[in-house]
């Protein structure tokens, strides 16, 4: 069975600080692929990254980053210089490979990240 | 052009009330999907159609019936429902392929009520 845990319910931060957002995943799948979605108030889950299990390459796209290490199952995300834009519930999520069909994810608990002025 | 449109963005029904959700994409996606999500939880799958086939029902009550007229449309059919299912429900789509490129895209959810 997979699990994703996300240790941290809630994190708060003041605007400009750099905040690392932690997920730990168990899975028994060789192949498998790891999502981060942020949730804003409105309600819409958005898309950040994907990664895959073959894929350790760390990734940074702007002020967010990603640090997979398949060794200790975790898949990191940092805010470097947050703004209070980056307020919002983000969840890890991972689902398995299927082949030709559609994917089931398993989400994390989900971390609350409130940036103040 | 990554969106999912869902339609209404709220709805208050009474317990004896009929309505429908919808959910539309025109992202050539092949696999559509229903979540349920209860205030400061994450979202729990529904139902699945991959290729307008039901493919996955996570043992939902009868009252809530999945329907997919075609590849691009989502229905959701509310009947008889509790003032416990007054959720977020969120409808997304995915290419359906299971491979690398196989991410879900989430439309921005109806909020329910049910009184």
């Amino acid at each position: 069975a997979q699990k994703v845990t996300q240790a941290q319910t809630e994190i708060s931060v003041v605007e400009k600080e750099d905040v690392t957002l932690d997920c730990v995943y168990e899975t028994r799948d060789t192949t498998y692929y790891l999502f981060w979605y942020k949730q804003p108030p409105s309600g819409e889950l958005v898309f950040l990254i994907r990664r895959n299990s073959f894929d350790e390459q760390n990734e940074i796209s702007g002020r967010y980053s990603w640090n997979f290490q398949k060794s200790t199952s975790s898949f990191n995300f940092t805010i470097t210089a947050s703004q209070v834009v980056d307020s919002a519930v983000y969840f890890c999520a991972l689902s398995e490979a299927r082949a030709g069909t559609a994917s089931k994810l398993t989400f994390g608990t989900g971390t609350r990240l409130q940036v103040t002025l | 052009d990554t969106e999912v449109t869902q339609t209404p963005k709220h709805l208050v029904m009474g317990m004896t009330n009929k309505k429908s959700l919808k959910c539309e994409q025109h992202m050539g996606h092949r696999a559509m999907y229903w979540y349920k999500q209860k205030a400061k939880k994450p979202p729990e799958l529904m139902f699945v159609y991959s290729y307008e086939k039901l493919s996955i029902n996570e043992s939902v009550p009868s009252r809530f019936s999945p329907e997919c007229p075609n590849s691009s449309l989502l229905n959701l059919h509310l009947h008889a429902l509790q003032p416990e299912d007054s959720a977020l429900y969120l409808c997304a789509s995915s290419h359906a392929t299971g491979g690398f490129q196989e991410t879900q895209y989430f439309g921005p959810g109806t909020r329910l009520l049910v009184l």
